[in-house]
């Protein structure tokens, strides 16, 4: 089973340069997730999507954008590419919302970015 | 408002015992648990829901005081596997704005 798969793994970006993310699963999950996570630091919230169609922001959505038009996939996009969103980018997916119900995040392995 | 953890870090000697704990500023629904290892994803754990629950997994478990909006991870006998940073995940009474905790570092010698 695949689960949640997120590319690339790597990635080293200039100033200014833009980029996708991309995220997959294949759990028919409606729920979906990005995170980025500082070195040493916690999991600081960007996006979710609760269904196709539907986005919204969270904790730290300055710099990015999201779309989900289908189930599976929910790509991540840096704009204009700045030192300060060097980090592991983390995409989960969960059958339902996290705050509310006994169903887990599954998180992929991560997209690990320089921007240099 | 994302919940408070303690310790920041504790290191252990195998089979020896530890308790991390999880509280929150505001009244909770839920409280996830993971653990991430160096260099890789969070791996889940276990989830608690409003109800006073305990839960185990292996020698792993945790209680959830909704009253105190805390929460506490148990890890008794520990293992080098243990090694690693534990989160805690806090849902709010109203089920939403989940929010990730700053972790818990871990780390068991021999």
């Amino acid at each position: 089973n695949a689960g949640v798969t997120q590319t690339p793994k790597f990635r080293i970006l200039k100033i200014g340069q833009s980029m996708t993310l991309q995220c997959t699963q294949d759990m028919n999950h409606n729920y979906m997730y990005w995170y980025r996570q500082d070195p040493g630091m916690g999991l600081k919230l960007i996006y979710y999507s609760v269904g196709a169609g539907i986005t919204d922001k969270g904790e730290v959505p300055n710099g990015y954008n999201v779309s989900r038009s289908t189930t599976e996939d929910f790509p991540l996009r840096l704009e204009l590419a700045a030192p300060s969103q060097t980090s592991v980018y983390f995409c989960a997916s969960g059958l339902q919302g996290a705050g509310y119900s006994n169903q887990p995040q599954h998180f992929g392995d991560g997209t690990r970015l320089s921007i240099l | 408002q994302q919940p408070v953890q303690s310790p920041q870090a504790v290191i252990l000697r195998e089979g020896e015992d530890a308790v991390i704990n999880c509280s929150s500023s505001k009244a909770l629904y839920s409280v996830h648990w993971y653990r991430q290892k160096h260099g890789e994803a969070p791996v889940f754990l276990m989830i608690l829901l409003k109800g006073g629950e305990q839960k185990g997994h292996e020698k792993i478990s945790a209680s959830f005081n909704e009253k105190k909006q805390q929460s506490s991870l148990y890890l008794t006998a520990s293992q080098l596997s243990y090694s690693g940073t534990y989160f805690c995940g806090t849902g709010d009474n109203y089920g939403q704005n989940f929010v990730f905790g700053p972790g818990t570092r871990l780390s068991v010698l021999p």
